[in-house]
């Protein structure tokens, strides 16, 4: 199976900053790659899929990129709510997959 | 408005087999496209992806999990059952049931989870 990679593991940002998370898949996975947001004692809440594509409802400041092996989310201005973990899931291959998570927390 | 919602044990013991009920609302289990899938997360980790059952019955199976996993579809209940044999205290976590994006196979919206905490 295919596997995710997320970095850094952890991320410090203070609030108005900019936040870049990476995501890389051990083999091509095309743009078929999904981004979620989990808060504590939540479930995810789907933010970007086909890479790049904004999920129903997800403000402008975040925004996804990349193909093949390598990716990025982008926060643009983080906002107190968006404190939280991300996960990024592709699913080019049976069974699809999710990184390990990054975690945004306050700096 | 779609919505999901999972119920079953909270606790069980090793060896013992595991059936989780999903409960939807908002969508037909019998329409073209859609799909629902089980994730699990044990607790402080990471996602994982169980099974998925299509509209048309298809379906799909981690292949880690396959020999323990069955997914079921009840039209005329709207619901998706989730039976997974042999419980292992490994497999304590949060399993939440989660309605498939109609045209990517990623997960629009998600039930609130459950937990199942596996101990002898």
């Amino acid at each position: 199976e295919i596997v995710m990679t997320q970095s850094p593991a952890t991320l410090s940002v203070s609030p108005g900053e900019r936040a870049t998370l990476s995501c890389r898949a051990s083999q091509s996975v095309s743009r078929n790659l999904a981004w979620y947001q989990q808060k504590p004692g939540q479930a995810p809440r789907l933010l970007i899929y086909v890479a790049s594509t904004r999920a129903n409802g997800i403000p402008g400041r975040f925004s996804g990129s990349g193909s093949g092996t390598e990716f990025t989310l982008t926060i643009s201005s983080l906002q107190s709510e968006d404190f939280a973990v991300y996960y990024c899931q592709q699913y080019n291959t049976w069974p699809p997959t999710f990184g390990q998570g990054t975690k945004v927390e306050i700096k | 408005q779609i919505t999901l919602k999972e119920s079953g044990p909270t606790l069980m013991k090793p060896t013992q087999t595991l059936t989780l009920t999903c409960t939807c609302s908002g969508f037909s289990l019998s329409t073209s496209g859609v799909g629902v899938a089980w994730v699990r997360q044990p607790p402080g980790k990471a996602l994982e992806w169980l099974a998925l059952v299509y509209w048309d019955d298809l379906k799909r199976y981690s292949p880690s999990l396959n020999n323990r996993l069955t997914i079921t579809k009840d039209t005329s209940k709207n619901q998706v059952v989730l039976t997974m044999t042999n419980m292992d205290p490994v497999d304590t976590a949060t399993y939440y049931c989660a309605y498939k994006h109609v045209g990517e196979l990623c997960l629009d919206y998600w039930g609130q989870g459950t937990l199942v905490t596996v101990s002898s």
